[in-house]
């Protein structure tokens, strides 16, 4: 158990579009999910987490306008990057945590954005 | 604030070579530590974790000792193979009591390579 896929897997798009990266817990109901940033050979950087029902929290430095998350169900959580620019491309990784499970995260495949 | 710093690498081995791969935290109170693992174009997948002192986490023949009088957690493998060429995280989940509770700050990350 405990699988989170993310959709799409890679996306290009044209500066200045707009782009929805899915998150879901496919057997589990997840009440918190986190999304991440990974620069090329970097660590994951947090950029926001989501709790079902309520708005998400963002880590300081991250532009709530820019990147706007909804986490509408217990399974399904999304980040769109508005009006996208070449400095967004990067790979972005979410994870799912059940309150149940205490603190371990469950990490999704990444879902790599190049903005051209 | 809480950090994790890790070997810098890459880290290049022959198969059945001896793997250390050093991590030490600073976080208040008493943290969780993992050791995630990222396969090339995948996401992050728990490889053992730890969750108090003298704990010491396993899993495919990898292993992991929370110390805290050193503040390190360094992850160990008797003999490593070609299939464990990855990317290895450390990482830190802070004290439960703590606003920040299941936020993950990550170490930079170790690439390791082993030939055959």
């Amino acid at each position: 158990g405990a699988v989170v896929s993310q959709h799409p897997s890679w996306v290009i798009c044209k500066s200045g579009t707009s782009v929805k990266i899915e998150c879901r817990s496919l057997d589990f109901q997840a009440t918190t999910m986190f999304w991440y940033r990974q620069f090329p050979k970097q660590s994951l950087m947090l950029m926001a987490t989501s709790n079902e029902g309520s708005k998400a929290t963002y880590e300081q430095g991250v532009e709530k306008d820019k990147f706007l998350i909804n986490h509408a169900s217990l399974t399904l959580s999304t980040l769109t990057v508005t009006s996208a620019h070449p400095e967004d491309s990067s790979f972005y990784i979410c994870s799912a945590r059940k309150r149940e499970w205490n603190n371990e995260q469950f990490f999704g495949p990444g879902t790599r954005l190049t903005v051209l | 604030g809480n950090s994790v710093t890790q070997m810098e690498g890459p880290v290049t081995l022959s198969e059945e070579a001896f793997l250390t791969i050093n991590c030490t935290y600073t976080a208040t109170g008493y943290p969780s530590l993992f050791w995630y693992v990222q396969y090339p174009g995948e996401g992050l997948q728990l490889l053992l974790k730890a969750t108090k002192a003298d704990d010491k986490g396993s899993n495919k023949g990898f292993e992991a000792t929370y110390r805290k009088e050193t503040t390190s957690f360094h992850l160990e493998k008797g003999s490593v193979q070609v299939s464990d060429s990855a990317v290895y995280f450390c990482a830190l989940n802070p004290n439960a009591g703590g606003t920040s509770y299941g936020k993950l700050t990550f170490g930079q990350g170790t690439i390791l390579t082993v030939h055959p």
